[in-house]
């Protein structure tokens, strides 16, 4: 069973610049796997952020941006607000078996 | 931004049968191909699976937990998404999230499907 794994929680000051990681157990994650990343809020929908790696939606801020990382799939904030304060997830493709599987999530503090 | 407007959910039995659609007005919803994400109380999101266009043959693909149970459709003329879900099980209960294309892009509001007896 393939499983994607992601830090199940983070803290970072105001102001600060963090990275969270998606990591699967096949194996390094490239861009074959089109790492997606959302953010959830409590008691929100889900919000798309990035696509295949790297690419922002239209309303997607600036502070966000997609990597590959060390055999992972990075989503780095930088200047991070209060606001950012949310539920991060990343979602993989599996080529083989056609399917996409989501990371466990990571609850990111701002504190 | 993508209106979705979705119906279906609700309480069934354990080894029932529910159905849930979203319209999408408005969207290129023939061109696209379609998702189903869900996610239980107080836990992650699980990509269900997604249907491809008509014009590649509407192919879907499935979780392995929903496989064989769970069935997406499309209805171009209507812009409808539904999934149609048989031999429901407890931990089938989740907010069900209907979502354009194959990286979910725009998601809808989220139908309750709660299995119980």
């Amino acid at each position: 069973q393939t499983v994607v794994t992601q830090e199940p929680s983070l803290t970072v000051s105001p102001g600060g610049t963090v990275t969270l990681t998606c990591a699967s157990s096949t194996g390094a994650v490239t861009s074959g796997y089109y790492p997606n990343w959302f953010q959830q809020k409590p008691g929100q929908v889900p919000t798309s952020l990035i696509y295949s790696t790297t690419n922002k939606r239209s309303w997607t801020p600036a502070r966000f941006s997609g990597s590959l990382l060390g055999g992972k799939a990075a989503l780095t904030l930088s200047g991070v607000q209060p606001d950012d304060e949310a539920e991060y997830y990343c979602l993989l493709y599996f080529v083989g078996d056609q399917i996409w599987v989501f990371g466990g999530g990571t609850k990111l503090t701002v504190l | 931004e993508v209106q979705v407007v979705e119906s279906g959910g609700g309480l069934v039995k354990p080894g029932g049968s529910l159905r849930l659609s979203c319209e999408f007005p408005g969207f290129t919803f023939t061109d696209a191909w379609m998702t189903w994400v869900r996610q239980a109380p107080g836990k992650g999101l699980e990509w269900v699976g997604r249907i491809k266009t008509e014009m590649e043959g509407g192919t879907t693909t499935y979780a392995a937990p929903v496989k064989g149970r769970f069935t997406i459709s499309r209805d171009d003329s209507k812009n409808i998404l539904s999934l149609e879900m048989n031999n429901l099980k407890t931990e089938d209960t989740a907010v069900y999230y209907c979502t354009t294309r194959d990286q979910p892009t725009d998601w809808g509001q989220g139908s309750l499907v709660t299995v119980s007896s």
